[in-house]
């Protein structure tokens, strides 16, 4: 059983670019979920997905979008990069709750972007 | 309402010292609450979790202490080790606005000096 993976590790950017970051879930799992981790601060959630859709949302704009593909492995894209946007990208896999059970999300060990 | 509030900030203990962190939330909708430790420049990962059905949850020197009425919950770690030293997050999980989520706390920085 392989573990939650992302791409890449360490990442660089300009103000206005676009960026793609990657993550394959953990085996079994078609749940997953992206947070922001600004330096010295907890994880924030992004959103989730699963079955392939969007799943919950926190407070993030529009430029901050994703994708869930059939083998459950997602991608977490930023548009029109701002200097805050800089932080530790975590991704995380989970099953979803079957009844009543509380899902257990297991995470990556994140992409770390600077914007520039 | 969403929020899960953390403290201390940071702590630092004493090698085979109790190190506690506490942590309350508001929002009954919570009904799983799981511990992550960081090191630096890595993910989180799950320590312990509870349910509130239960208050008090132990594994190893790790212990979990819920408190139902208080919305209340804490971490104990006993007979603390240099290893020890992370950042230790709290976190609620829960159906919120149709969606399951994870709210996370704020985060206390651990350091056992040996």
């Amino acid at each position: 059983e392989t573990g939650v993976t992302q791409s890449p590790t360490h990442l660089i950017k300009t103000r206005g670019q676009q960026v793609t970051l990657r993550c394959s879930s953990q085996s079994g799992h078609n749940t997953v979920s992206w947070y922001q981790q600004a330096l010295g601060q907890g994880p924030q959630f992004i959103f989730q997905y699963y079955r392939e859709e969007e799943n919950g949302r926190g407070n993030f704009p529009p430029r901050f979008s994703g994708l869930q593909f059939p083998n459950y492995s997602s991608e977490l894209n930023v548009n029109a990069l701002e200097l805050d946007d800089s932080a530790l990208y975590l991704c995380a896999s989970s099953i979803p709750r079957t009844g009543g059970a509380a899902e257990t999300q297991y995470f990556g060990p994140g992409t770390r972007l600077l914007v520039l | 309402q969403q929020q899960v509030k953390q403290s201390p900030q940071s702590l630092i203990v004493q090698k085979g010292g109790i190190s506690i962190i506490n942590c309350a939330y508001e929002n009954t909708a919570f009904d799983y609450f799981p511990w992550y430790q960081q090191f630096p420049g890595k993910g989180p990962a799950l320590l312990i979790a509870i349910r509130p059905d239960v208050s008090e949850k132990k594994e190893g020197r790790f212990t979990i202490s819920f408190n139902k009425s208080a919305k209340q919950f804490s971490l104990h770690i006993m007979d603390s080790q240099p290893g020890d030293s992370a950042t230790y997050f709290c976190a609620a999980v829960g159906i919120i606005q149709g969606a399951q989520k994870l709210v996370f706390g704020q985060g206390t920085r651990l350091t056992i000096n040996p």
